[in-house]
This record gives C-alpha cells, sequence and structure tokens, in this order.
C-alpha cells in the first residue's frame, strides 16, 4: 500500500537552531516527491519536487534531499517567518494520485 | 494572476442539507482535485477529474458528489449521507493532458480552502 509518514509531528525551534524533518514513503515506483509549505487556515503552497535519491534542492533557508526510502527537509538558521506546517507527498503507484503526509508543525520562536 | 478560487471560505450547515463548495480556475489545467483536511491527519482525496465530463472516486468519496461540466470549474456537494463533514476543504489543480497521458506527474496548486462547521 502506497503510504507517506512525516515525523516528527511537531517541532519547536530558537530562532537560528538549525534541524531537519523526514519523510519516509512507500510506492511502487517513484514517480515524484513533494514538498509543500501550508500557513493556518490556507491552502499548501508548492515548495519542491524531487524525482531520484541523490537528488537536492534549495530555496533561501530550505534544502530537500532524497533517498530511496526517505527525503529530509533541512532548514538552516530558521526565522519565526519559517514557522508553518510542512507536508510531504508522494504520487500513488498509478501516476494521477498524491498521497499526502499528515505533516510536520515547525514552530520557531525568536 | 491564475490561481485557484473556492467560494465560500466559512460555511455552515444544519444536519440533514446539502451544500455545494465552489472551485474555479483560470489556470487552463485539466486536472482537478478535491481533498479533506482534519486536525493531524493528511490530506485525504475526495474526488478527482482528469478531464471534462469526467470524475472519479478517491479515498473518502461516500456522501459528496462532484460534477465537471467546464475545464474551469469543479463544484463539491457535500450530501447529508455525508455523517461528519465538518472539516477544511481544499481544492486543486494540476498541469495534465487528460487520458493521452499515462502518468500526471507535476505539483498541485490550491485553492485558499473552505471551512465548513455542521451545526
Amino acid at each position: 500500500e502506497d503510504q507517506v509518514t512525516q515525523s516528527p509531528e511537531a517541532l519547536r525551534l530558537q530562532e537560528g537552531e538549525s534541524s531537519s524533518l523526514n519523510c519516509s514513503y512507500t510506492v511502487s515506483g517513484l514517480r515524484g516527491l513533494f514538498w509543500y509549505r501550508q500557513d493556518p487556515g490556507k491552502g499548501p503552497e508548492f515548495l519542491f519536487t524531487l524525482y531520484s535519491a541523490g537528488e537536492e534542492k534549495e530555496k533561501e533557508r530550505l534544502k530537500a534531499t532524497l533517498t530511496k526510502k526517505e527525503s529530509f527537509l533541512h532548514i538552516t538558521a530558521p526565522k519565526p517567518e519559517d514557522s508553518a506546517t510542512y507536508l510531504c507527498a508522494v504520487h500513488d503507484t498509478g501516476g494521477f494520485k498524491t498521497i499526502f503526509g499528515a505533516g510536520t508543525r515547525l514552530f520557531v520562536k525568536a | 494572476d491564475g490561481g485557484i478560487t473556492q467560494s465560500p471560505k466559512y460555511l455552515f450547515r444544519k444536519e440533514g442539507q446539502n451544500v455545494t463548495l465552489s472551485c474555479e480556475q483560470n489556470l487552463n489545467h485539466d486536472a482537478m482535485y478535491w481533498y479533506r483536511q482534519d486536525p493531524g491527519q493528511g490530506l485525504r482525496l475526495i474526488y478527482y477529474s482528469q478531464i471534462v465530463n469526467d470524475f472519479q472516486k478517491g479515498d473518502i468519496a461516500e456522501g459528496y458528489s462532484v460534477s465537471r461540466e467546464k475545464k474551469e470549474s469543479f463544484p463539491l456537494t457535500v450530501t447529508s449521507a455525508q455523517k461528519n463533514p465538518t472539516a477544511f476543504y481544499l481544492c486543486a489543480s494540476k498541469r495534465g493532458e487528460g487520458r493521452r497521458l499515462l502518468f500526471n506527474t507535476g505539483e498541485l496548486f490550491f485553492g485558499e480552502g473552505s471551512r465548513l462547521t455542521v451545526l
């Protein structure tokens, strides 16, 4: 069964304290792993797509990496405005549906 | 600016009533989706449509109905058969090429969501 699991459920950081969020996935033939950011009461906003193991992408303080079984979202020197829920998702085996993890709620304190 | 518009943002429903959530996109995307989000859970797929006049059930379609009469529009009706409809509903779209494409692997573009509360 296609599945996405994110950890931790919540993460509290001090401003400037770097950390990583984890996304482990089970799918037959990965056709894309996605990271989204969601602010409270808003729709998710696309951040990155990764397609193959070893691939990395960066945007400001965020860096996403991918292995054969998991992806990490590294946050370097976070700021309070990075506080949000980060969602990981993969395409299902058929390729038409996107399966989401439950998300990691990130709180960054000034 | 292109995007997805959901309305209303907040909706209250009495027991036994049907309600319809609107979703309109001007991105010229073929594929459209409806997700439900509950606290502490991931987004769960209700219905999706790859092309006009065609749609498929997702993982939690019971108690919901949709139509896709126009490329730009994909309304969702929450019927009285849905036992626990209070949730945050998200509409999304994705570039696609209808049935000719085996896999539609692009990212999703989301609307701002509609929060439905049953009184």
